[in-house]
């Protein structure tokens, strides 16, 4: 299946400091990524989709302010946690959908999650 | 989106097969029912992708009956490396529709 990376898988920074995340398709090219913020022993939440070439759409409840999202081509969008806090900490996941997929296979491909720490 | 339900936790021991049941009454005509699996710190697997009836693959099969408001992922004879959390989602795969996550189901696969 397609690969999707995310960079860097971990990190620590200290409070009041700007992170930030990239996520890559690495074999195919998505219009649309999807970013994802997991607590510990929680689901997995929306947080935005992020279309290339255009402003992403952010869930009810996400500041956009606080979560900025490029998309700046076709196999990157990058999340950058702007004055993080301790409350940001948490994992964050990426997915990115392959449009030339069809019926029955796997069309949204997750990246392996960054965790992010902030002291 | 269709809102899905699932079993919180089920327990299993290994070589036993497994049966998660999702419910998803909302479904929608063009909206296709997609199983992915997440182990502890890593993002989500996918595990089968079905519309209607039965699929099979290498992993897993997916059972839909026919008004389609629930299915069935069925793990055979499972190992201690498929504890991980099972999650079903609905959702129309030839837009660009978001994936909604629902709770998931945590399986525990014991000796």
């Amino acid at each position: 299946g397609a690969v999707v990376s995310q960079h860097p898988s971990w990190v620590i920074c200290k409070s009041g400091t700007s992170v930030k995340i990239e996520c890559r398709s690495l074999d195919f090219q998505a219009t649309t990524m999807f970013w994802y913020r997991q607590f510990p022993k929680q689901s997995l939440m929306l947080m935005a989709t992020s279309n290339e070439g255009s402003k992403a759409t952010y869930e009810q409840g996400v500041e956009k302010d606080k979560f900025l999202i490029n998309h700046a081509s076709l196999t990157l969008s990058t999340l950058t946690v702007t004055s993080a806090h301790p409350e940001d900490s948490s994992f964050y996941i990426c997915s990115a959908r392959d449009v030339a997929s069809g019926e029955g296979q796997e069309t949204q491909y997750f990246g392996p999650g960054t965790r992010l720490l902030v002291l | 989106l269709a809102k899905t339900t699932q079993p919180i936790s089920m327990d299993s021991y290994e070589g036993q097969e497994v049966n998660i049941t999702c419910s998803h009454n909302n479904i929608a005509t063009n909206d296709y029912i997609t199983w992915y699996q997440q182990f502890p710190s890593q993002g989500p697997r996918f595990i089968i992708q079905g519309y209607k009836t039965k699929v099979t693959n290498e992993v897993a099969s997916l059972f839909i009956p026919a008004d389609r408001k629930s299915s069935t992922l069925s793990l055979p004879r499972v190992s201690l490396s498929d504890t991980a959390v099972y999650y079903c989602l609905v959702g129309d795969i030839t837009g660009f529709q978001k994936l909604v996550f629902g709770t998931g189901t945590r399986l525990l696969v014991s000796p």
